[in-house]
């Protein structure tokens, strides 16, 4: 696609439910990244993916959370047993390659999750 | 460890002025990447401009520029003739190349607001 394309752009769960936010990377883009962004602060890394392989899982907050990759498409976020804790907007990122170097990232537009 | 630190959480400025963003960074890398975003309330994350560290030239796209001092590890953004469009958060970020891991550090976050 034209750009990066993020579902739902808008989540509210009850507490302890399970969730699924996904990412459509643009198009031909090999390497995908999903930070969390808590109301008022920077972006926190979670997970990189290059291809459909994940070098680096370092960022995951916890073990509620996990992540896929099919290929080099889709991925997606997943939180099993929210808690009020992890409420942020979610917000995806690809890049052309493992190096992007030179025009750094393409966000989408995030998923705001709330937790109530 | 690399940190980015914004020390402004918000600014302002009246419309047509100029104002300068602050970031500061850490790192013992001799080769990396900063950049700067905005995130309009739209939530999606717009690359502003960015500078490869082993260029001496501050960047500039038109009405953006930079002051890059590597040895202060600094990096602020200017912005000139600020309009009303320029309202938005503006996030420093720094990447160091890797082969296996490219997640991208950001700051806290500058709210600027420009006033009419």
């Amino acid at each position: 696609g034209a750009g990066v394309s993020q579902s739902p752009s808008n989540k509210v769960t009850e507490k302890g439910k399970d969730v699924e936010l996904r990412c459509d990377p643009i198009s031909g883009h090999t390497a995908l990244y999903w930070y969390r962004q808590r109301l008022g602060q920077g972006l926190e890394f979670l997970i990189y993916f290059q291809g459909n392989s994940a070098p680096d899982k370092s960022g995951l907050p916890s073990d509620r959370f996990s992540a896929e990759r099919t290929g080099e498409s889709v991925s997606t976020l997943t939180i099993q047993r929210t808690q009020q804790e992890d409420s942020a907007v979610y917000l995806c990122a690809s890049s052309l390659g493992s190096r992007p170097f030179g025009n750094g990232y393409t966000f989408g537009s995030g998923t705001r999750l709330t937790v109530v | 460890a690399q940190t980015v630190t914004q020390s402004q959480p918000e600014m302002s400025v009246q419309e047509a002025e100029t104002v300068t963003l602050s970031c500061t960074y850490d790192t013992s890398e001799n080769n990396y990447y900063l950049f700067w975003y905005k995130q309009p309330p739209s939530r999606q994350m717009i690359l502003v401009i960015r500078q490869e560290a082993y260029k001496q030239q501050n960047a500039t796209e038109n009405r953006f520029s930079v002051n890059f001092q590597k040895a202060a590890k600094s990096f602020s953004l200017k912005i000139s003739d600020s309009q009303l469009g320029d309202t938005a958060m503006y996030f420093c970020a720094f990447m160091v190349p890797s082969g296996t891991n490219n997640d991208m550090r950001f700051g806290a976050g500058t709210r600027l607001t420009v006033k009419p």
